[in-house]
């Protein structure tokens, strides 16, 4: 079935280093792989995405990349600030016409001042 | 932007009574609505893909009799918890789709249901 992992479930950085976090995906066919930000209680911000026809996306200091071969992407942060601390979900959208996205399992960054 | 309003967003209620949940899309049209739960400190598990106009396709384990959807418009979807106990105590979150492009998921504020 439909299936995201997501590495690591919780990552501490200082701030000012760089963060990475990693997924796989199961379905090749999959063709949308966003990535949102979530505070507790609150609902899921999309901070960037990437479509499959596509390698690599940079918004300022986050970027993302996707090796559809391997079935991997991941979200890279950098200059990480303490406002960057959340949790993090990445999603792979499956079942074409109706593209429902599946999370991965979220990991907690604290950037720590 | 595209805006999805979601009430209410904190409910409490007793076991073995119902919930309804709303889900409404603002300024677009959603073919597609999706509802997700989300226990703390976990992932959201999406529950239910619904359609304007036709019944909804569940994921598996979900109880499709526990958990009534309806998407009688293209910008209205509701989730209705049925005989609530206290294990469907949880988080609550749709997300639309909207129709005038292939992506773009715009998620509610999300319901904290807590059954007592």
């Amino acid at each position: 079935g439909e299936n995201v992992e997501q590495h690591p479930s919780t990552l501490s950085v200082q701030e000012g280093d760089s963060a990475v976090i990693k997924c796989t995906y199961s379905d090749s066919a999959s063709n949308y792989f966003p990535w949102y930000k979530q505070e507790l209680g609150k609902r899921p911000q999309l901070i960037i995405d990437i479509r499959s026809n596509v390698g690599e996306k940079k918004d300022q200091r986050i970027a993302v990349t996707l090796n559809k071969t391997a079935k991997h992407f991941s979200l890279h942060i950098t200059e990480t600030q303490p406002e960057d601390s959340a949790v993090y979900f990445c999603a792979a959208a499956y079942g074409g016409a109706t593209n429902k996205l599946i999370f991965g399992t979220g990991t907690l960054l604290a950037v720590q001042p | 932007g595209a805006v999805v309003s979601q009430h209410p967003s904190r409910v409490i209620c007793k076991s073995g009574t119902s919930v309804k949940i709303e889900c409404r899309s603002l300024d677009f049209q959603a073919t597609t609505m999706f509802w997700y739960r989300q226990f703390p400190k976990q992932s959201l598990m999406l529950m239910a893909t619904s359609n304007e106009g036709s019944k909804a396709t569940y994921e598996q384990g979900v109880e499709k009799d526990k958990f009534l959807i309806n998407h009688a418009s293209l910008t209205l979807s509701t989730l209705t918890v049925t005989s609530a106990h206290p294990e469907d105590s949880s988080f609550y979150i749709c997300s639309a789709r909207d129709s005038r492009g292939p992506y773009g998921y715009t998620f509610g504020s999300g319901t904290r249901l807590t059954v007592v």
